[in-house]
């Protein structure tokens, strides 16, 4: 079984504040990586699809990066809003056809 | 809605019960996934059906089990069921090529074992 790390686990920010967190996993056997977000007692909802290394992708306020070689994605998020608050899922897809999730960077942005 | 539809929403049973979840996909995706969220754990990938068949197996348990019909919704079967088999189960589909185009999820069955 393979890590993915998502760091931090929890973050508190003021409304306005601009916010990313990281994705870790293994550099060796990449194949793709989502981005997902999950509001509570909602379902997940994929964000990013990733594939090659230096993508940027970018959805309103939100982006994300990918960096393959050395194993992170980055997502940013612009001028939080509390509609932002969720918790973001990363998920790295290998070359085995293994897919593997993270547990999550839970966001609460306060007014 | 997101198209991927979960029954039952909640279900609470007691230990060594069986239940069945069901998810019917997203109209024309032939791929469906079961995910366990337990308490302070990420989601874990249990199995994966496409068009009929098992095509990938993750941290799935022997007391449980899936199929996917010929109308491609799936049943997954918890038997035997223990405590620590609460959880949130999420089932998602995908066009073939779910590398790229990502997943769809449900909203998910909270079983509660008692």
């Amino acid at each position: 079984i393979l890590n993915v790390e998502q760091s931090p686990q929890s973050l508190h920010v003021q409304e306005g504040d601009s916010t990313n967190f990281t994705c870790s996993f293994p550099s060796s056997n990449f194949y793709a990586l989502h981005w997902y977000r999950w509001e509570t007692a909602k379902s997940p909802e994929a964000l990013f699809v990733m594939t090659l290394n230096g993508d940027e992708k970018k959805k309103g306020r939100i982006s994300a990066t990918l960096n393959t070689k050395e194993g992170y994605s980055y997502l940013y998020i612009k001028g939080s809003q509390p509609e932002d608050s969720a918790t973001y899922l990363c998920a790295f897809w290998d070359n085995f056809n293994k897919f593997y999730f993270g547990s999550g960077t839970k966001l609460n942005v306060k007014p | 809605d997101s198209g991927v539809t979960q029954t039952p929403k909640h279900l609470i049973t007691a230990t060594g019960q069986r239940v069945t979840l069901r998810c019917s996909p997203r109209s024309g995706d032939l791929s469906v996934y079961w995910y366990q969220q337990s308490l302070d754990q990420g989601l874990q990938f249990l199995i994966q059906y496409y068009n009929g068949e098992e095509r990938a197996k993750g941290n799935i348990l022997e007391r449980f089990s899936a199929q996917q019909f010929p109308d491609l919704h799936s049943e997954l079967n918890l038997s035997s069921l223990e405590l620590g088999d609460s959880a949130l189960y999420f089932c998602a589909s995908s066009v073939e090529n779910q590398v790229f185009d990502g997943y769809t999820f449900g909203s998910g069955t909270r079983l509660t074992v008692v």
